[in-house]
């Protein structure tokens, strides 16, 4: 079965602190990897992976994915806080549908 | 114009009534899901309908029951309510051939008393 595996679960900064979430994965006929952020509703996208040791850069954000020892990271420098939410980690496999992790609960204070 | 969007979004129910929540999306992609968050916000994948095909159901209690009257629209009818079923369901939509962005609605929240 396809599985996702974030870490750390929560984690509590300070404002201008730099964070890195990890996401491990196990998929049949791995796809993408994919993050998203998560405030009060609906999920939104940040970033898709699909080629190893290529990261993908937004603003202070940025991911980049391992195929072979199956994980990505994403970082975020300078955090800010609106950066606080819950971000989610998901792989799309060979099964058509996207595999969600636990999430990290990332909370900045000021 | 809002993309996936779901109604209602705060539902409010006594145990052993039947609710629907329908979604609908104008991004014209193939395939439409449902999700359900839970308490510690695990999204789980419920559902998944092709052009009006199901073609994802992933050991739903039968009590859930899709609905795809076309390919822009995905209904969920859930009979019987339990306890075990509040949570936040997320309705979204992508393409079938490629795994990549779910655009995702802003969630029906689902209280059952």
């Amino acid at each position: 079965e396809d599985k996702v595996v974030q870490s750390p679960l929560s984690l509590v900064v300070h404002e201008g602190d730099t964070v890195t979430l990890n996401c491990s994965y196990e998929v049949t006929n791995f796809r993408s990897l994919l993050w998203y952020k998560q405030e009060k509703k609906a999920p939104t996208f940040l970033f898709m992976l699909t080629s190893s040791g290529i990261e993908k850069k937004s603003g202070r954000l940025s991911s980049i994915l391992d195929k072979k020892e199956l994980f990505s990271i994403l970082n975020i420098t300078a955090t800010q806080t609106g950066d606080s939410a819950i971000y989610l980690c998901a792989v799309g496999g060979g099964a058509q549908k996207l595999v969600f992790g636990q999430g990290t609960r990332l909370t900045i204070n000021p | 114009d809002t993309a996936v969007s779901q109604t209602p979004k705060y539902l409010v129910t006594q145990m052993g009534n039947d609710k629907s929540i329908k979604c609908e999306q104008n991004l014209g992609h193939d395939t439409m899901y449902w999700y359900k968050q839970d308490s510690k916000k695990f999204l789980k994948i419920m559902f998944s309908y092709n052009n009006k095909e199901l073609i994802i159901n992933e050991t739903v209690p039968n009590r859930f029951s899709p609905k795809s009257p076309d390919k822009a629209h995905l209904n969920l009818h859930i009979n019987s309510l339990e306890l075990g079923d509040s949570a936040v369901y997320f309705c979204a939509s992508g393409h079938l051939q490629y795994t990549g962005e779910l655009f995702f609605g802003e969630g029906s929240r689902l209280t059952v008393l």
